[in-house]
């Protein structure tokens, strides 16, 4: 069964450097997540992505975050400058085509744990 | 903005026996999606039901039922016969109908013993 795939697993990083986290979606969906688990917290929508661009934002998604799907395959999460805070676990998800009104299964990657050091 | 609710950190259930997860959520919508997503260790999530919120009829996949009491806000999930592979963390997620965003609640730890 086809599975999101997501790279490295887990990532050490110092604060301010940039990091990129990447994700595999299924390959004929067309809506892209992500979403991020603080350790003991909730899990909390970043941003979703649907036809080249960024459909849905969250408060948390602000100018450090960016997201890309830079090859048709990869859609890829950029953190411009690290911060203590952005230590999380980074969950990208994919969802087939559909009406936004209808309940699609959202399909999620086993995620990438990001340490910020 | 909407919320939702896991008042359970962890739940511990017999195998065979029966078990049911609580979810509350809050929202002042009227067309809505509700789901269960199950989380085993150092997995990915899968969704285990959903609910449509104008379908009166509790969701059912096989071992997996759901008690949706719409005015109450209330969405559980009911687990039958369990099975040691159920052991997972349990998450209860909402969406707003026509937007894509997943609000989740906190998660249920459930333990299955033999």
């Amino acid at each position: 069964e086809p599975e999101v795939t997501q790279t490295p697993s887990h990532q050490v990083t110092q604060m301010g450097q940039e990091v990129i986290l990447r994700c595999v979606p299924i390959s004929n969906h067309l809506y892209f997540y992500w979403y991020r688990q603080i350790l003991g917290q909730k899990v909390e929508f970043l941003v979703s992505f649907y036809n080249n661009e960024i459909s849905e934002k969250s408060e948390i998604f602000d100018d450090q975050f960016s997201v890309e799907r830079p090859d048709g395959s990869n859609f890829t999460l950029k953190i411009r400058s690290t911060k203590l805070e952005d230590s999380a676990m980074y969950f990208c998800a994919s969802s087939p085509p559909g009406q936004a009104a209808s309940p699609n299964e959202q399909y999620f990657g086993p995620g990438t744990r990001l340490t910020v050091t | 903005a909407q919320t939702v609710t896991q008042s359970q950190p962890e739940m511990s259930v017999q195998e065979a026996e029966t078990v049911t997860l609580s979810c509350t959520y809050d929202t002042s919508e009227s067309d809505y999606y509700l789901f269960w997503y199950k989380q085993p260790p150092s997995r990915q999530m899968i969704l285990v039901i959903r609910q449509e919120a104008y379908k009166q009829q509790n969701a059912t996949e096989n071992r997996f039922s759901v008690n949706f009491q719409k005015a109450a806000k209330s969405f559980s999930l009911k687990i039958s016969d369990s099975q040691l592979g159920d052991a997972a963390m349990y998450f209860c997620a909402y969406r707003s109908a026509g937007f894509q965003k997943l609000v989740f609640g906190t998660g249920t730890r459930l333990l299955v013993s033999p």
